[in-house]
């Protein structure tokens, strides 16, 4: 049972554009989402989360949106860079619980 | 932001031997580490949850006696792969929570049975 889904395995975005990665999830008991980024054989390095009592959160480049009626998120890369290729992990937890729950991963690639 | 160490980065082994892996919260006190396992291509999975000073929570499926976890102290837990196979070739990663929730992860380990 995949709780939290990225369904877009894969996404090339031109650079300076703006990419948009999504997430969708089903327990509605989660409150609390984060947004990861991987390079291979590197751990995830966290990028930036959002409280269910929010809907936007805003850090630099990025920028992670929440609707929770809908049960999605979204984070936005504005202007998109080559460093910025990598996989994006969205992660769910809710409060007292210390697992997260991860999603199956976008792979992001930026084209000079 | 905090600092999560795990050590060491890339290991090769023999079949029927055993690997530790360490895992250090370096800048803060983590009573709760989590051990993750990445196959190529896929999320990262869940197998246990790291208690400092008490038996590790596994996940289901994960076997208890083959991936030993032990939390000895507040900023360290390790991960011990008993009689190594080569189906147990993969990456693994280990995270801890930070004052605001989120994890932080090691550099993860990738291990490769021969």
């Amino acid at each position: 049972d995949q709780q939290v889904k990225q369904n877009s395995p894969s996404l090339s975005v031109q650079e300076g554009r703006i990419s948009i990665l999504n997430c969708d999830y089903t327990n509605s008991m989660f409150d609390y989402f984060l947004w990861y980024k991987k390079y291979p054989a590197e751990g995830p390095t966290f990028l930036i989360s959002i409280s269910s009592i929010k809907d936007k959160n805003e850090d630099g480049r990025f920028t992670v949106f929440l609707n929770k009626s809908a049960k999605h998120l979204s984070l936005h890369i504005v202007p998109s860079q080559p460093g910025d290729s990598a996989v994006y992990f969205c992660a769910a937890t809710y409060f007292g619980n210390e697992k997260l729950t991860f999603g199956t991963g976008t792979r992001l690639t930026i084209i000079p | 932001g905090a600092v999560v160490s795990q050590h060491p980065s890339r290991v090769i082994c023999k079949s029927g031997t055993s690997v530790k892996i360490e895992c250090r919260s370096l800048d803060f006190q983590a009573t709760t580490m989590f051990w993750y396992r990445q196959f190529p291509k896929q999320s990262l999975m869940l197998m246990a949850t790291s208690n400092e000073g008490s038996k590790a929570t596994y996940e289901q499926g994960v076997e208890k006696d083959k991936f030993l976890i032990n939390h000895a102290s507040l900023t360290l837990s390790t991960l011990t792969v008993t009689s190594a196979h080569p189906e147990d070739s993969s990456f693994y990663i280990c995270s801890a929570r930070g004052f605001m929730g989120e994890a932080f992860f090691g550099q993860g380990t990738r291990l490769t049975v021969v």
